[in-house]
């Protein structure tokens, strides 16, 4: 059963850097068939795709964030890792990992769906003085 | 982007009632179209890929279809634990987009 844990910490300054982690047990992070992305939820909001990164290190990054944040990948601990620079208070959320799963392949086309399986818990991350 | 709107924002409905949810894409993403499932203080849940496909373990009352741009999620017969927010969410480009969520709520 493959499992998320989100973690780190609850409360960031504003112009600090938010920093979490995601450890996965029961997959592999190196598994090439998916990607593992950050997803965050205001209270009371809907859903915000982040960004994602592959097991070769490849990211793919929202634009409105993109000069913020940084996704790495630890395949020694079987975590990655979201880096979030320059907080304000518009970043207070819930964030939440998620495996971004290969599914079957798109008739006549050679791709293939991806969608999010799998997600942890969420942590609330609340930026404040 | 890609933007994705769905409607009705809110319903109310009753046990046993059929709903049916509507998300509409700002262009064609074929069928790469999800639909998820949150109940307060829980991350999403997968239950709908592909549009129609239903993820493992989603009970069977539960039906989506739809492609190009317009999407349906079916619940057939509404049960307590239904009630709850429901997003759709395109995989058809990055950066991965969502509905603004619709919530059922009991009536």
């Amino acid at each position: 059963q493959v499992q998320l844990q989100e973690s780190g910490p609850g409360l960031v300054k504003p112009s600090q850097t938010l920093s979490l982690t995601c450890t996965v047990s029961g997959d592999s992070i190196s598994s090439d068939s998916c990607y593992w992305s950050w997803l965050r939820q205001p209270a009371g909001k809907g859903l915000e795709w982040i960004g994602r990164i592959y097991t070769s290190g490849s990211t793919n990054y929202n634009p409105s964030l993109k000069s913020r944040v940084t996704i790495s990948v630890d395949t020694s601990k079987n975590q990655f890792s979201l880096n979030l620079s320059s907080v304000t208070a518009a970043d207070t959320a819930v964030y939440y990992c998620a495996r971004e799963a290969r599914g079957p392949s798109v008739a006549g086309t050679g791709y293939f769906y991806y969608y999010m399986d799998v997600w942890g818990k969420g942590t609330t991350v609340t930026v404040s003085s | 982007d890609i933007q994705m709107t769905q409607s009705p924002s809110s319903l109310s409905a009753s046990v046993g009632d059929r709903v049916t949810i509507t998300c509409r894409a700002s262009q064609s993403i074929r069928s790469y179209l999800h639909w998820y499932q949150q109940r307060p203080g829980k991350a999403p849940k997968l239950l709908i890929y592909a549009a129609s496909s239903l993820q493992s373990g989603v009970p069977s009352r539960f039906s989506g279809s739809g492609s190009g741009t317009d999407f349906t999620l079916t619940i057939s017969s509404l049960q307590p634990e239904d009630f709850a927010t429901y997003y759709c969410q395109q995989s058809y480009s990055t950066p991965r987009t969502f509905g603004q969520g619709t919530k059922v709520e009991i009536k």
